[in-house]
């Protein structure tokens, strides 16, 4: 079975703070994975994409792929409240979600 | 560019009934995907469509069934339904094989009574 999990949270941080979210991923031979941000009762809107090992940053959005250890992340520099919402990891075409961790930004 | 569509927005019906709800894509893009949103499981994927033939599917039962058209819209069935589809059904699409960034609609919420 092929697995996405992400840290369940929620996760609180102070406005101006750096947030951290993780996620790991079963299948090994895995090449494309996303970070989706859903805003309650919205859908979810693509953030990062990142194919490569190593960090690409986008704004205050930097992904980190590991692929030796099978990990992906998503750092938020300088949270805003407007940032408060759901991120989902995703992997892969068949677009394996995880369950998606709850970012709570407090002014 | 407008973005991706889907018809209805909202639908209510009962046991047993079936629905039918369709998507349109982002112009220029031809891989729709769907998937069903609850609280409890989260986004699970249904079923991944190109060119009019079905590339993906994911763990549902038979009762969801989807096509896709030679303009790319697709469609996905639901039948006999049940208390337990009551879920928001998202759809979302992508350029090619090559471009697998996913954009969602805003999703159906079904209701099912």
């Amino acid at each position: 079975q092929k697995e996405v999990e992400q840290n369940s949270g929620p996760l609180s941080v102070p406005e101006g703070a750096i947030a951290s979210l993780n996620c790991t991923y079963s299948d090994r031979v895995s090449q494309s994975f996303f970070w989706y941000r859903q805003y309650s009762g919205k859908s979810p809107e693509l953030i990062m994409s990142i194919y490569s090992n190593g960090d690409k940053e986008d704004g205050r959005f930097t992904a980190q792929l590991n692929k030796a250890s099978q990990y992906v992340s998503l750092l938020i520099r300088d949270s805003q409240p407007s940032d408060s919402a759901t991120y989902l990891c995703a992997v892969n075409n068949d677009m394996r979600f995880g369950a998606g961790t709850r970012l709570t930004v407090k002014p | 560019k407008a973005g991706v569509t889907q018809t209805p927005r909202y639908l209510i019906k009962t046991r047993g009934q079936q629905v039918t709800l369709s998507c349109s894509p982002i112009s220029g893009h031809r891989s729709v995907s769907w998937y069903q949103q609850t609280p409890g499981q989260g986004l699970q994927f249904l079923f991944e469509y190109f060119s009019e033939t079905q590339r993906n599917k994911g763990n549902f039962p038979g009762r969801f069934s989807g096509r896709q058209f030679s303009n790319s819209r697709s469609e996905m069935n639901v039948s006999t339904l049940e208390l337990g589809d009551s879920a928001l059904y998202l759809c979302a699409t992508t350029r090619d094989l090559q471009h697998n960034e996913q954009f969602f609609g805003p999703g159906t919420r079904l209701t099912v009574l």
